[in-house]
């Protein structure tokens, strides 16, 4: 009965690859997201999607494409992998609006480019 | 710009009593929280204040001033398992981003 549930764990790859990530939720929430985690623990935002629709972009490469096939999924594919690129990736949802509603994450993912 | 600040690091002993400051600068604001994340594991969520004042749950209480953009994380009776980073963050955009600071490393020893 996992809240939300990411796959894989781990992936290793090396430069100029193409690789995704998926990411499921089963909270009945409306709103998703992705965060990368770098080596010093710095949670970014990268993605933030409401029912299905893109809302939050924050200036990430157009290497990664982000794709919502439902209010459940929110999945992430990343062409032309970078060195820089290595980091841990979270999803997370949640319920929408501006009161308390706290971030779900997944599991992670340890992306190691090499 | 967007900014939260808390300390990089905090090391206290078994049973006693650490506080860890955020102050904030965010175009909008809809609440503080705070997460907690083990080492190799997710962020988890511990707390949040939409409203001056204290937040109580467990041995775990949260305070925010909005007039000082400034909030904190109290953590009582410290027990080694609470050894972990401890994240605020702050929820604007309409409610869709939510920023986080640095993290505060804290360090629980016997």
């Amino acid at each position: 009965d996992t809240a939300v549930s990411q796959t894989p764990k781990y992936l290793v790859t090396q430069m100029g690859n193409d690789k995704s990530i998926k990411c499921e939720q089963n909270l009945g929430h409306d709103t998703m997201y992705w965060y990368k985690q770098d080596s010093k623990k710095f949670l970014k935002i990268m993605f933030s999607y409401n029912n299905k629709e893109l809302i939050i972009n924050e200036t990430v490469p157009n290497r990664f494409s982000p794709k919502s096939p439902d209010k459940a999924h929110l999945n992430l594919h990343i062409n032309s992998l970078e060195l820089g690129d290595s980091a841990v990736y979270f999803c997370a949802s949640s319920l929408a609006g501006t009161g308390n509603s706290p971030l779900h994450f997944g599991n992670g993912t340890r992306l190691t480019v090499t | 710009g967007q900014s939260l600040e808390q300390p990089s690091e905090v090391t206290a002993v078994e049973g006693a009593i650490v506080q860890i400051n955020c102050t904030y600068q965010t175009s909008g604001f809809y609440g503080l929280s705070w997460y907690q994340q083990h080492d190799g594991g997710a962020p988890t969520f511990l707390s949040y204040n939409g409203l001056d004042g204290l937040e109580e749950t467990g041995r775990f209480s949260s305070f925010l001033s909005r007039s000082d953009s400034y909030g904190y994380l109290l953590l009582q009776e410290l027990q080694m398992k609470d050894s972990a980073s401890y994240f605020c963050a702050v929820r604007n955009t309409g409610g869709f981003k939510t920023i986080f600071g640095a993290g505060t490393r804290l360090f629980v020893k016997a």
